[in-house]
């Protein structure tokens, strides 16, 4: 049984460009969150996503948005990348039912260049 | 929204000793988890709790919800517990909300 997986791995982008992160949810999951975690901090609630909709949203820009497919894996999305976008983006997968574990993936280290 | 406060934000100590990491929210919750994340980035549940004490092992739990308090406790720590710890609670109370995290603990247990 598959845990979440996040691809890609590593990734270096430059200032202003845009990119793509993917996450699949553990077998049976179906609600997405996505977390910033910068160096040396504690993640940081990015979004939420359920039944392919953005059901809550932490204090981001609107340069970070996302989507959720029918199959339950989910895309994040930044635009017009800042040096600060530089941070570990991590994916957890869960239940939509209430006091369910969120279980993680192992992330993707996002460097800005 | 939530805010999590967690301390200490380091804690060495030698092998054996016992270990209490806290953590203090700000909100009204459903449940609290406690997560370990070791160098590289994976990060792992340890527990989830909204009442009383759950045991794991060498790690205990236990959640104060009248005094929004919860504390994780090592016992008879080894060098392999060397790790991130940290607590986390629903953004607005919900059980089902994404996560607000506290800032870690960052322990070192020395052989």
């Amino acid at each position: 049984d598959a845990g979440v997986t996040q691809s890609p791995t590593h990734l270096i982008k430059t200032r202003g460009q845009q990119v793509t992160l993917r996450c699949s949810p553990k077998s049976g999951h179906d609600t997405v969150s996505w977390y910033q975690q910068a160096l040396g901090q504690g993640p940081q609630f990015i979004f939420q996503y359920y039944e392919e909709e953005e059901r809550q949203r932490g204090n981001f820009p609107d340069r970070f948005s996302g989507h959720q497919f029918p199959n339950y894996s989910s895309e994040l999305n930044v635009n017009a990348l800042l040096l600060g976008d530089s941070a570990l983006y991590l994916c957890a997968s869960s239940l939509s039912v209430s006091n369910q574990p969120q279980h993680f993936g192992d992330g993707t280290r996002l460097s800005i260049l | 929204k939530n805010e999590v406060e967690q301390s200490p934000q380091n804690l060495t100590a030698q092998e054996g000793e016992f270990i209490t990491i806290n953590c203090s929210y700000s909100v009204g919750i459903s449940a609290l988890h406690w997560l370990q994340q070791h160098p590289g980035g994976g990060i792992v549940s340890l527990f989830m709790l909204s009442s009383g004490k759950k045991k794991h092992g060498r790690l205990i739990a236990t959640i104060n919800i009248q005094e929004k308090h919860s504390s994780l406790h090592i016992t008879a720590s080894h060098p392999r517990d060397s790790a991130v710890y940290i607590c986390a609670v629903p953004v607005s109370g919900g059980g089902a909300d994404g996560l607000t995290f506290g800032k870690g603990t960052h322990l070192i247990i020395q052989p």
